[in-house]
């Protein structure tokens, strides 16, 4: 099946630094999304973005499916930026979805 | 539009005991499917379905059962519950097999 590895694994920032996390997926995929889950332990979806690059305020993402990586850029942090990043993707027609080990974000004031 | 709705939010069993977690969409959706989540692991697949009865497994199937009797609601059920099934659940759904999934807002349970 598919591999997906993200990183880093944990990230420190201060408020108002900029970041970037990293998706690595080792096969084609027709679904491919990030997602932050919050302290509060909710998913909030933040892209769907199978190709190509999205903003939406201080984050933006970027996928370039023939080299199977996408990228999440998250710009002037704040402290409500902190949990867990996760990517996930998906191929065929099945809704499955493969989830990375996420990226744990900690914004500190 | 609630979208995703899971119930119960937490609960607690016995180790041997039973029961169902609920899921339900309002938003049409085809596609639904049940993640278990581990502390410090991404969500892992247990049944999805494809549309209302059909369904098929996961990664980690084993202990659950599924049926989709309707489009709009997705049952998981704990046949006898374990020490090893103590997780978050996260119900989905999504349009087609390849569009957006949006999540529940997740079960944590604990078997005791």
């Amino acid at each position: 099946g598919i591999q997906v590895e993200q990183s880093p694994p944990d990230l420190i920032l201060q408020e108002g630094a900029n970041s970037t996390l990293r998706c690595n997926f080792s096969d084609s995929v027709n679904n491919l999304q990030w997602f932050h889950q919050n302290p509060w332990g909710q998913l909030i979806n933040l892209f769907y973005i199978p190709s190509g690059t999205k903003q939406n305020g201080r984050l933006s993402a970027t996928t370039v499916a023939t080299e199977r990586y996408s990228l999440l850029y998250i710009s002037s942090s704040q402290t409500t930026d902190s949990g867990v990043y996760f990517c996930a993707v998906g191929s065929g027609n099945t809704g499955k979805l493969i989830f990375g080990q996420g990226t744990t974000l900690q914004v500190k004031p | 539009n609630a979208g995703v709705t899971q119930t119960p939010k937490f609960q607690v069993l016995k180790t041997g005991q039973s029961m169902t977690l609920q899921c339900a969409q309002d938003m049409n959706h085809e596609y639904m499917s049940w993640y278990r989540q581990d502390p410090g692991m991404g969500l892992r697949l247990i049944h999805y379905s494809v549309g209302a009865g059909i369904t098929d497994q996961g990664e980690v199937p084993n202990g659950y059962n599924v049926s989709r009797s309707t489009t709009e609601d997705f049952p998981l059920r704990l046949l006898s519950a374990a020490p090893s099934q103590t997780s978050v659940y996260f119900c989905a759904s999504s349009r087609t097999g390849y569009t957006e999934a949006f999540f529940g807002q997740g079960t944590r349970l604990t078997v005791v």
